[in-house]
């Protein structure tokens, strides 16, 4: 059965720090893998997608790393900063199916 | 095109009742897809589209829902006889092919 669990589900982090989220998903035959972000009550946000014969993709302060063979996916977020305040999701892509974890609720303390 | 658009934001509805929201995707993307997210959980898969052919449905999808994407362009999404386990946000997402996704803001379904 394909699952994918994020841990860990809260994390509390002052300005200014460097974070890692992580996502780690069962069977490795995936064909990509996206971070999302999602502020209260609102849709999600792309963050970043990997494909599978990725390792890793970065964006601005973020950076993704995938390692399929251990089912593993990082986002690391450098000098975090209060608006990074938010869940982020992670969604893994199978041939038949798209999962998403239960996310991350990330909080800056200014 | 500035992104995907739902339609409604939001809806409150009476058990029993039927509802559909509208989803209307990046233009030149061939594939939609409906989510639904309940508090505190990440979004389910429900069904999605490539243009006009419903590739895929959840077991999710009773028999009360009911997806549509009659031209490949906008999408529907139907419940019939609505029951309060049915109070959720409604996502939709679209990309092309099967690359990035891109969500709408949502409708959130409160049935009471």
């Amino acid at each position: 059965k394909q699952e994918v669990t994020q841990i860990p589900a809260a994390l509390s982090v002052p300005e200014g720090e460097n974070l890692v989220l992580n996502c780690s998903f069962t069977d490795s035959a995936i064909y990509n893998l996206q971070w999302f972000r999602q502020d209260p009550g609102k849709g999600l946000t792309s963050l970043l997608l990997i494909q599978s014969s990725q390792r890793e993709q970065t964006s601005g302060r973020l950076n993704a790393s995938l390692d399929k063979s251990s089912g593993r996916s990082t986002l690391y977020i450098a000098a975090s900063q209060p608006g990074d305040s938010a869940t982020y999701l992670c969604a893994v892509r199978w041939e038949d199916k798209i999962i998403f974890g239960k996310g991350t609720r990330l909080h800056i303390l200014p | 095109d500035t992104g995907v658009s739902q339609d409604p934001r939001h809806k409150i509805t009476k058990r029993g009742q039927n509802v559909t929201f509208r989803c209307d995707p990046i233009s030149e993307h061939n594939r939609l897809y409906w989510y639904r997210q309940t508090l505190g959980q990440g979004p389910e898969f429900l069904t999605y589209f490539q243009n006009e052919a419903q590739l895929e449905k959840s077991r999710l999808l009773s028999d009360r829902f009911s997806a549509e994407r009659p031209k490949g362009s906008f999408s529907t999404l139907e419940i019939q006889r609505t029951e309060q386990g049915d109070s959720a946000m409604y996502l939709c997402a679209s990309s092309f092919q099967g690359y990035e996704q891109y969500f709408g803001p949502g409708t959130r379904l409160t049935v009471t």
